[in-house]
């Protein structure tokens, strides 16, 4: 069985301040993890996705993510907040095994001027 | 044109309607998901289909049914609509994970 939970339904953070998403993962076999992100009003787009290579991914719009086996973790980041990121953020896992994605509950994030 | 394409964008109905949701891509690829959005739940998986003949229940899959056309059209029924079915749905395509989104059909059942 996969879940995944998300810590923090709403992040607020200045421009140009660091953003910080946090995800902790269960999965009883390798898991593939994904963030998503979602602008108002439309579907969700994929930000960045850990497939068992680098623990270091890197995403688009300068979003990277790190596996942390250890600690079941698969945290957001990015150095510098710029008021087109506010949007909602949702972390995923699934597997090699078939498409099926088991999402968070998402992180809402508001950057202010 | 985009990947993922819902019909209808919006929909407002009253309860005890049958509504139907369409979707269809041009991805091409075997994978097609139903799920829906909630305030605070994220997304949950409704159902999915690995190809034509392979129709899977989800999490969150009593109350509605689905029906894969062809490889490309997957569509979503609410056999007899209910407030609590109120919701943004999400179609989607892929494989291994990485899945390409629709842009949502938002319901409102009265």
């Amino acid at each position: 069985a996969q879940s995944v939970t998300q810590l923090g339904s709403h992040v607020s953070v200045s421009e140009g301040a660091l953003v910080l998403l946090r995800c902790n993962y269960s999965s009883s076999v390798p898991p593939y993890l994904f963030w998503y992100v979602q602008y108002p009003n439309q579907g969700l787009q994929l930000l960045l996705k850990y497939t068992s290579a680098a623990t270091l991914v890197k995403g688009i719009n300068g979003f990277e993510a790190e596996f942390k086996k250890s600690e079941t973790s698969f945290h957001l980041t990015k150095p510098s907040a710029h008021m087109s990121d506010a949007a909602e953020y949702f972390c995923a896992v699934g597997n090699n095994q078939g498409g099926k994605l088991i999402f968070g509950q998402g992180t809402e994030l508001s950057v202010k001027p | 044109d985009a990947d993922v394409t819902q019909t209808p964008r919006n929909r407002i109905t009253k309860t005890g309607k049958r509504i139907m949701l369409e979707c269809s891509q041009t991805k091409g690829h075997d994978r097609m998901y139903w799920y829906r959005q909630d305030p605070g739940l994220g997304l949950r998986l409704i159902y999915y289909s690995f190809d034509v003949k392979d129709i899977n229940k989800g999490e969150i899959s009593d109350g509605y049914s689905v029906s894969r056309q062809a490889q490309a059209k997957f569509s979503l029924s609410l056999e007899s609509a209910i407030p609590n079915q109120t919701a943004l749905y999400f179609c989607a395509t892929g494989r291994t994970g990485e899945l390409f989104f629709g842009e949502g059909s938002r319901l409102t059942v009265l």
